[in-house]
């Protein structure tokens, strides 16, 4: 599986918009980039993905670099309950090799929200 | 709208007994379905995943078990339980290529 880089942590302060990075140098050109975030004591909750251009939705923005080796994890303004686990992931196309669209979860970012 | 089930809630089970966790899927038909597992300060490890009734594929050797007896039912089971087993079990489900769906988990704590 193709990994992903992301700083252990970073800080915010609420209603300020967050910038969380994401390196993933050995991107291959099926994989899709994932994210999603894990408050504590619960289950990871999907926030986004996207193959080559920029994503938007309603909790998130993702902005994809042109090479595709680098994403960023745009959040508006972040609010305390946005405090959680940040993961990058890199997931197969759907249907493709043996992976099955397989997640593999790395240590992620700890974003912690500022009042 | 799709739902995911899984319990229970907590467990806290003793050395050598045995494990049965009852993941079940609702709203969807023929779903990819996993079982993570997070110890304590880590990150999630994929321990078993299914794409079809009765296949079931195994990440990593261990102490445990699963099964697929039905297309929405995913079963993570053990017979004997180590400490080592102690952790937080999730399980996720998947129709395609968007994002996963995950269960709010079981906390298992092997006394």
């Amino acid at each position: 599986d193709a990994k992903t880089t992301q700083p252990n942590s970073m800080e915010s302060n609420e209603e300020e918009p967050v910038h969380l990075p994401c390196n993933h140098s050995t991107i291959s050109g099926t994989d899709y980039i994932h994210w999603y975030r894990q408050l504590p004591s619960q289950g990871p909750e999907y926030v986004i993905h996207g193959l080559t251009s920029n994503v938007n939705n309603r909790m998130a923005s993702l902005a994809i670099a042109e090479d595709r080796k680098s994403s960023t994890l745009i959040l508006h303004r972040a609010t305390l309950r946005d405090a959680a686990v940040y993961y990058c992931i890199l997931r197969d196309a759907w249907g493709g090799g043996t992976s099955y669209g397989k997640l593999t979860f790395g240590q992620g970012t700890i974003l912690t929200v500022h009042p | 709208s799709q739902t995911i089930h899984q319990w229970p809630a907590t467990l806290v089970q003793p050395v050598g007994s045995p494990l049965s966790l009852e993941c079940t899927v609702e709203g969807t038909s023929n779903p990819n379905l996993y079982w993570y597992r997070q110890a304590a300060g880590r990150g999630l490890q994929l321990l078993f995943y299914s794409v079809g009734i009765g296949q079931i594929s195994s990440e990593v050797p261990q102490n445990l078990s699963a099964s697929r007896p039905q297309d929405r039912q995913f079963i993570l089971s053990s017979k004997k339980l180590l400490l080592s087993d102690s952790g937080f079990y999730l399980c996720a489900w998947t129709g395609g290529a968007e994002g996963y769906t995950f269960g709010s988990g079981t906390r298992l704590t092997v006394v």
